[in-house]
């Protein structure tokens, strides 16, 4: 995936509970995103980062944070996991020099599973 | 706020049987739009931007085209490994590198 990694691939996780997910690039890209995608509403924004220590909300940022502390790594945290946020979760990273070429790029996605 | 609309939501087509996907979109400025292709269980992978009215890119068997209110892309003579789900993105010049996007366009071709 062109140098960006997401971890777990796959997560199932209980109501309440707090949930991690990381994404890691090796670009060395300013912006990064974390998007959410489910049937019918196709791809929405929770949090981006255009920097370190740099971030902003989506919308759909409720029951969500975000932190990045190094330019590779940018995670998402579901601070207590409801069925509503059980979804598909992709990041992206992004650099304006180079949008003509390759857009922005994707990772793999997390499938998360909250019971 | 920043729509993107794409019609139709699935098409069934036969191998070499041309066609186009609609993506309709209001923007308070358009800085892009972009065209995305998603195989299931993956990432969207990146195809075209397109940035003004009369903008054409091509990339084998597909064109992307742009208007001031739609995008369309074309597929000339699809095989069975263009199925897939397209996806159309819109960025607003005043928005700070964001996308918003449509619900995508699920392609069949049957060989």
């Amino acid at each position: 995936d062109a140098g960006i990694t997401q971890s777990p691939r796959h997560k199932v996780t209980e109501t309440g509970t707090p949930v991690t997910l990381r994404c890691h690039q090796t670009e060395n890209h300013r912006y990064m995103y974390w998007y959410r995608q489910d049937p019918g509403h196709g791809l929405r924004l929770i949090h981006y980062s255009y920097g370190v220590k740099d971030t902003d909300k989506g919308e759909v940022s409720d029951g969500y944070s975000v932190s990045r502390s190094k330019t590779e790594d940018f995670l998402l945290t579901l601070e207590s996991a409801t069925s509503s946020q059980t979804s598909v979760y992709f990041c992206a990273i992004s650099d304006p020099r180079q949008r003509d070429h390759y857009g922005y790029t994707f990772g793999s996605g997390t499938r998360l599973t909250v019971v | 706020e920043d729509q993107v609309t794409q019609s139709p939501e699935a098409l069934r087509l036969q191998e070499g049987e041309s066609s186009s996907l609609n993506c309709s979109y209001t923007v308070s400025g358009l800085r892009g739009l972009f065209w995305y292709r998603q195989d299931p269980g993956k990432g969207p992978e990146f195809l075209f931007t397109l940035y003004s009215a009369g903008e054409e890119k091509e990339k084998e068997r597909l064109k992307a085209t742009l208007t001031k209110k739609e995008s369309f892309l074309h597929i000339t003579a699809p095989k069975p490994e263009d199925s897939a789900t397209y996806l159309c993105a819109v960025q607003a010049r005043l928005g700070n590198e964001k996308l918003t996007f449509g619900t995508g366009t699920r392609l069949t071709i049957i060989p």
